[in-house]
């Protein structure tokens, strides 16, 4: 079963607009991470925020996590078509299998 | 440095047929793993390895076997292969197994048909 889900599935903008995708999780975690996979590659790591930080920062990105609500948000700033890609949140949860499980992705399609 | 290598990039086979996929890190990392990915899903993990003669199942673990005798190896066979296996396949190393809070470097993956 997938531990997290991202909203929404699909998103389409235009160049320069922000992109804002959500994550929601079920069990308790050691962290978050997020992952972009270009159509056809393997997934990269973007960014991860442990469980007790609330807010992170690499770039034109911005990452926020509210373990109270078990969900977290990925910011894509001033978009570019170049960000067209999937974006997958990713946990590592406190207990059981010591391993990350992965969402089912959201899609993002950045208009020039 | 090539980071984790996954050989072949594509793969066809008959219903039936063993093979092994195979993935390799120059990185040291001490934990690999496997995970599947199905069209407009996301990834299932399948077995991974805290370390040099340690695996484990995964969430979608029969019909494939691995070992791990190396750290820089981490190869998953595939024992009879049927077409529900049909599937993109990546393999993940981190530097540590612990709750270090490392990400993840994938390899590029091996795209396999079972027909």
């Amino acid at each position: 079963s997938q531990q997290g889900e991202e909203d929404p599935q699909a998103l389409s903008i235009q160049e320069g607009e922000n992109a804002t995708m959500n994550c929601s999780y079920k069990t308790s975690i050691n962290n978050l991470q997020w992952y972009r996979q270009n159509s056809g590659r393997g997934l990269v790591h973007l960014i991860l925020i442990r469980s007790n930080e609330r807010e992170k920062h690499s770039g034109r990105l911005r990452v926020t996590l509210d373990t109270s609500k078990k969900s977290s948000s990925l910011l894509i700033t001033a978009s570019r078509a170049a960000d067209t890609a999937s974006y997958f949140c990713a946990t590592d949860a406190r207990t059981g299998r010591r391993a990350l499980t992965f969402g089912s992705g959201t899609r993002l399609q950045v208009q020039p | 440095n090539a980071g984790v290598t996954q050989t072949p990039k594509f793969q066809v086979l008959k219903t039936g047929q063993s093979m092994t996929l195979q993935c390799a890190q120059d990185m040291n990392h001490e934990y690999m793993s496997w995970y599947r990915q199905d069209p407009g899903m996301g990834l299932r993990l399948i077995h991974y390895s805290v370390g040099a003669g340690i695996t484990d199942q995964g969430e979608v673990p029969n019909g494939y076997n691995v070992s791990r005798s190396t750290t820089e190896d981490f190869p998953l066979r595939l024992l009879s292969a049927a077409p529900s296996q049909t599937s993109v396949y990546f393999c993940a190393s981190s530097y540590s197994a612990m709750s270090g809070n490392y990400g993840y470097t994938f390899g590029s993956g091996t795209r396999l048909t079972v027909v």
